[in-house]
């Protein structure tokens, strides 16, 4: 059973643009949900993670919006540039198990210059 | 500061033998957990270690173990290989419990 579906597959967005990547959970008990960037030949690289009691945080560019009720997070990256161009990956986990990770299936962003 | 290491970066096994990849987490770093992924079936979870004991187990046949020792490192054994093991392994490791989780770069295990 998949419990976090991600979209879209694939985005491509112009340099400057603001990909949105969407992710929706099925289980209420999970309580973090980082996302991860990947780029090819290389392991996911944390980039910023959300608890379910904030409905928003900025890191830099990119910021996560959460929506608990909808069981909804969604990540938004600024001025998006070229070197933004990897998959990313949503995640979610249980209580005191950050460790184990349910992961979406991932977005493969393309920024074009 | 080191990052997770992971070793070796790639292999190839042949169907039906067993394969020992390794992990060493970033220093101080006490939990190490183990992901499989493939194009198929992405980042699926195999299980984690804390302190030496396996706290989790994701669903993958026994053919898959793993240990960890006492200064952290682990390892994880995938015996009587089969095609549809080819993946890239994925280790990470966290401070502790319930603290974010740092991949290596993977271990690309190619069966033929």
């Amino acid at each position: 059973q998949q419990q976090v579906k991600q979209s879209p597959q694939s985005l491509i967005v112009q340099k400057g643009g603001i990909p949105i990547i969407n992710c929706a959970y099925e289980n209420t008990a999970f309580d973090y949900f980082p996302w991860y960037q990947q780029f090819p030949g290389k392991g996911p690289a944390l980039l910023i993670a959300i608890r379910p009691d904030v409905s928003e945080k900025k890191e830099g560019r990119f910021t996560i919006s959460f929506n608990k009720s909808a069981k909804q997070f969604s990540l938004h990256i600024m001025d998006s540039q070229p070197g933004d161009s990897a998959t990313y990956f949503c995640a979610a986990s249980f209580p005191g198990s950050a460790r184990q990770l349910t992961f979406g299936s991932g977005t493969q962003l393309t920024v074009l210059p | 500061k080191a990052g997770v290491t992971q070793t070796p970066r790639y292999l190839i096994k042949t169907r039906g033998q067993q394969v020992t990849l390794s992990c060493s987490p970033i220093s101080g770093h006490r939990s190490v957990s183990w992901y499989q992924q493939t194009p198929g079936q992405g980042l699926q979870f195999l299980f984690e270690y804390f302190s030496e004991t396996q706290r989790n187990k994701g669903n993958f046949p026994g053919r898959f173990s793993g240990r960890q020792f006492s200064n952290s490192r682990s390892e994880m054994n995938v015996s009587t290989l089969e095609l549809g093991d080819s993946a890239l392994y994925l280790c990470a490791s966290s401070l502790a419990e319930n603290t974010e989780a740092f991949f290596g770069q993977g271990t690309r295990l190619t069966v033929v």
